[in-house]
């Protein structure tokens, strides 16, 4: 299977400030298709994850353009500028391009 | 709007099956799989499986298989999820998750708490 690395594990954000989290997975996530399936979700406490970013680079319907998904291959990163307050949470990033799918273990931003 | 509703919390005992439901509102049900996600504290999120909401294809990722258990009603756009031979370790959060045309998970149902304890 795929292994997703997220790093760091916890990030601690001043609101309005910003920061960015890496994800690494174990193989090259360029589909046959030429497509890279990797996405990017925020788990907000005691709610259902929800989606940002996917194909590596695209703001899901909704997502404020404060996040940004950047990245190629087995290298990824999720910017997030002007953080406020709804933004804490977990954040994961998906593989969708190898079965079977996977996530990283999530990245914690929580509040300075 | 798109909706999954999923069934709720369930308290099992080891050995004992348990079938989750599933109900899609807002959408043609057959036009996008479901797939089905595992969250527990320790293992994080682990994908299941998922099903072609249309032929009722299948696929499981193999840790799963002979675990779960994926069909769906089209008559009342509902999946299913049967989870057997339950043990400690299938406890977690279960949830369904829709697919969309650029892959990933755009909709994800509210999530089901399985408990398995003597």
């Amino acid at each position: 299977d795929v292994v997703m690395t997220q790093t760091p594990v916890s990030l601690s954000v001043s609101l309005g400030g910003q920061t960015s989290i890496s994800c690494r997975s174990s193989q090259s996530l360029v589909h046959s298709d030429g497509n890279t399936y990797l996405y990017w979700y925020l788990q907000k406490p005691g709610q259902s994850p929800q989606l940002l970013i996917y194909k590596v680079s695209n703001r899901f319907s909704g997502v404020p353009d404060r996040f940004s998904g950047s990245g190629s291959g087995t290298d990824f990163t999720l910017k997030i500028s002007r953080v406020e307050p709804e933004d804490l949470g977990v954040y994961y990033c998906y593989q969708g391009t190898h079965y079977p799918y996977t996530f990283g273990a999530g990245t914690k931003l929580e509040l300075k | 709007q798109v909706q999954l509703q999923q069934s709720g919390a369930e308290l099992a005992k080891p050995g004992s099956s348990v079938k989750i439901s599933c109900k899609a509102s807002g959408y043609t049900f057959t036009t996008y799989y479901i797939s089905w996600i595992k969250q527990t504290t320790g293992q994080g999120l682990e994908y299941v499986g998922y099903i072609n909401t249309g032929s009722g294809g299948t696929d499981y990722n193999e840790k799963f298989k002979g675990k779960a258990t994926l069909t769906v009603d089209k008559s009342s756009s509902t999946a299913f999820m049967q989870l057997s031979s339950l043990t400690p370790d299938d406890s977690a959060v279960y949830y369904c998750a829709r697919s969309n045309s650029f892959g990933g998970f755009a909709y994800w149902g509210q999530g089901t708490l399985v408990t398995v304890s003597s």
